[in-house]
């Protein structure tokens, strides 16, 4: 079975400065998705970024990038330039990778969630 | 586009009594789920079906949960009766269904309060 943790159940930031959510997973599976979710108080959850484990090449998305340490299990979210609108519960989460028809679809598994305050 | 739609955004009942959620994916979106979160945690998957057929069903508590997609499109999700456990929030997502090999986006709805006092 799959399991996503994040250990950081809160974290604050000041705006503009740099900080970084932690998370770690546990499979056996070799080829997977990970991904990090913002989920703001609408609780909409938004794709923030996507990581696939073959890549060895950490995910870039603007301000957000990941540092994906496939040894160890790590999938770490790094914002930098945080902003007011970056408030936020943060999921990592966790698909298998699928090669057969229809592509990959299915359980997303998430972690229990990190709730950021960026303050002014 | 039209993101995916759901109703109603907030409900409030008695335990025992019963309670219906409804989804609308994104056009042309084959695959739809049902997510329950319950305060404090992420999401976990409920349903899953593509077109109207269930392709995962394993974690739905299917003595007081059910959940149809008769005509491939729209989908409800029924509690009946509820429980106090069952307060959480229920999301509902939609993906494309391409070719093999490729990552499917999930899209989610703004969800559904349940409150069960």
């Amino acid at each position: 079975a799959q399991t996503v943790t994040q250990s950081q159940p809160e974290m604050s930031v000041q705006e503009a400065e740099t900080v970084t959510l932690s998370c770690t997973y546990d499979t056996s599976e070799s080829n997977y998705y990970l991904f990090w979710y913002k989920q703001p108080p609408s609780r909409q959850m938004i794709l923030v970024i996507r990581q696939e484990a073959y890549k060895q090449q950490n995910a870039t998305e603007n301000r957000f990038s990941v540092n994906f340490q496939k040894a160890a299990k790590s999938f770490s979210l790094k914002i930098s330039d945080s902003q007011l609108g970056d408030t936020a519960m943060y999921f990592c989460a966790f698909m298998i990778q699928s090669q057969g028809y229809g592509g990959s679809q299915g359980n997303l598994i998430f972690g229990k969630g990190t709730k950021l305050s960026v303050k002014p | 586009e039209a993101g995916v739609a759901q109703s109603p955004r907030y409900k409030i009942i008695e335990k025992r009594q019963s309670v219906a959620f409804w989804c609308n994916p994104i056009s042309g979106h084959a695959t739809l789920y049902w997510y329950q979160q319950i305060l404090g945690q992420g999401p976990k998957l409920l349903i899953q079906f593509q077109n109207n057929g269930v392709v995962d069903d394993s974690q739905l508590p299917k003595d007081r949960f059910s959940a149809e997609r008769l005509k491939g499109v729209d989908s409800t999700l029924k509690i009946q009766p509820a429980k106090l456990e069952d307060s959480a929030v229920y999301l509902c997502a939609s993906s494309l269904v391409r070719t093999s090999g490729l990552y499917n986006e999930q899209f989610f709805g703004p969800g559904t309060r349940l409150t069960v006092l």
